[in-house]
Parts: C-alpha cells; structure tokens; sequence
C-alpha cells in the first residue's frame, strides 16, 4: 500500500496571504488529522477529519480549517497567514476511531 | 485535557548500549501510547505502540512497557545502531480519539 502523501512539501509564502496544503491518506483509511510542528511548540494537534465531517478540533484559531472529500483526501487552508504560522504542517491516516495514526512526510511552509 | 511528558530531551549512547526513554500521562481515559521515530527531513514513523489492556510489548530490539497505575509509559532499545540516531516521540491517546505527543527525545548513537 502506498503511504500517507502531501503536498507540496515546501511552501513559501509572505504575511497575509492564504495557503493550501492537500493529505491523501492512505488507500481505505477515513480519518485524516492535521498537526503543526515547531521547535517551540512541538507537535500539535490542528483538527481530525472522517467521512468528510471534522470529528474533532486542537486550540488554532479560526484561520486554520480544513475539509475533506468524499475520496477521503484532505485540504488544509490558513488564511491571513502570520510569521508564526512557519511550520511543519503534518497530516495523518487512520482506519478509523482509536486506529492507528501514520504521518506523512509533511509540507514545510516558511511565512515571509 | 491531557498533559504527556517526556524524559530526557536528549540522550547520548555508545552502539550497543541501551537506551530507555520515558514518558507520563496525565488522563486515566487515554488507552493507546504509540512511539514515533522521526528522522531529519521526514514524517513521524510509527515504530511500536501498546494498548492499555496490555503491560508490554516486544518487537525485536524495541520494547515498551506501560504501568496504567502510575500513568507512565517507556521505549526501551537494546544493543543501539547509528542508524536508530533520531527523535523519538511518545504519544497518548485519549477517549476522544485526540493524539497528544511528549516534546520529544533526541537520541544519538555513537558509533
């Protein structure tokens, strides 16, 4: 089976501009969460996605969402982005509730 | 919510040695602890997990143990190779199916 797959994986872009970031989880797998990692913060939980419903939702605020396709295949959208915002942005795929996770390669997006 | 800390931050072994790597948990509800490997530049890999219905788990050099009453848990690798030089993560997950990660443990093995 093919792995978890992101992209792009590398990402620049400059203060007050919105991004993209697509997840295709691994084939049969419905959940697919988000994470943010940072040397400072660690790895942080953004939102979990399954059968195209957010089934649960981390401490951002409004600016990061996220949906997800009938396909299961995610996207993840920050808006109004922030220097703050420059981050390893991690997606990963379960088969389901209490499933394992596994992590794809991620997307680095540097914030101008 | 839950808090899962994680000791040391890093840790140097010779190859060959041991290393052991530990990890507590806040919520009694959590009931899966995954471990992590991540290497520069790539995703987190899974690299052995345990139920809390079970008190340890083997897979070749990589064991963890788990004791459920004092809500900790801890990687342990036997006879280490440069190639398991990385960060490694432990993790726990809650009733609510969110996966909280420790800060992470920077091991490196010294040939």
């Amino acid at each position: 089976k093919a792995g978890v797959t992101q992209t792009p994986r590398y990402l620049i872009k400059t203060r007050g501009q919105q991004v993209t970031l697509s997840c295709s989880p691994i084939s049969g797998h419905r959940s697919v969460s988000w994470y943010q990692q940072t040397p400072g913060q660690g790895l942080q939980f953004l939102f979990e996605y399954f059968s195209e419903t957010q089934r649960n939702k981390g401490n951002f605020p409004g600016r990061f969402s996220g949906r997800q396709f009938s396909n299961s295949r995610s996207e993840m959208n920050v808006s109004t982005l922030e220097l703050g915002d420059s981050a390893l942005y991690l997606c990963a795929s379960a088969g389901g509730l209490q499933e394992t996770q596994y992590f794809g390669p991620g997307t680095r997006l540097l914030v101008l | 919510g839950e808090n899962v800390e994680q000791h040391p931050s890093t840790l140097s072994v010779q190859e060959g040695d041991s290393a052991v790597i530990k990890c507590t948990y806040s919520d009694s509800a959590s009931n899966y602890f995954p471990w992590y490997k991540q290497e520069l530049g790539k995703g987190p890999q899974l690299i052995i997990d345990i139920r809390s219905n079970v008190g340890e788990k083997k897979d070749q050099r990589i064991a963890v143990t788990l004791n459920k009453t004092a809500k900790h848990f801890s990687l342990h690798i036997t006879e280490t190779q440069p190639e398991d030089s990385a960060v490694y993560f432990c993790a726990a997950l809650t009733g609510a199916n969110n996966l909280f990660f420790g800060t992470g443990t920077r091991l490196t093995v010294i040939p």
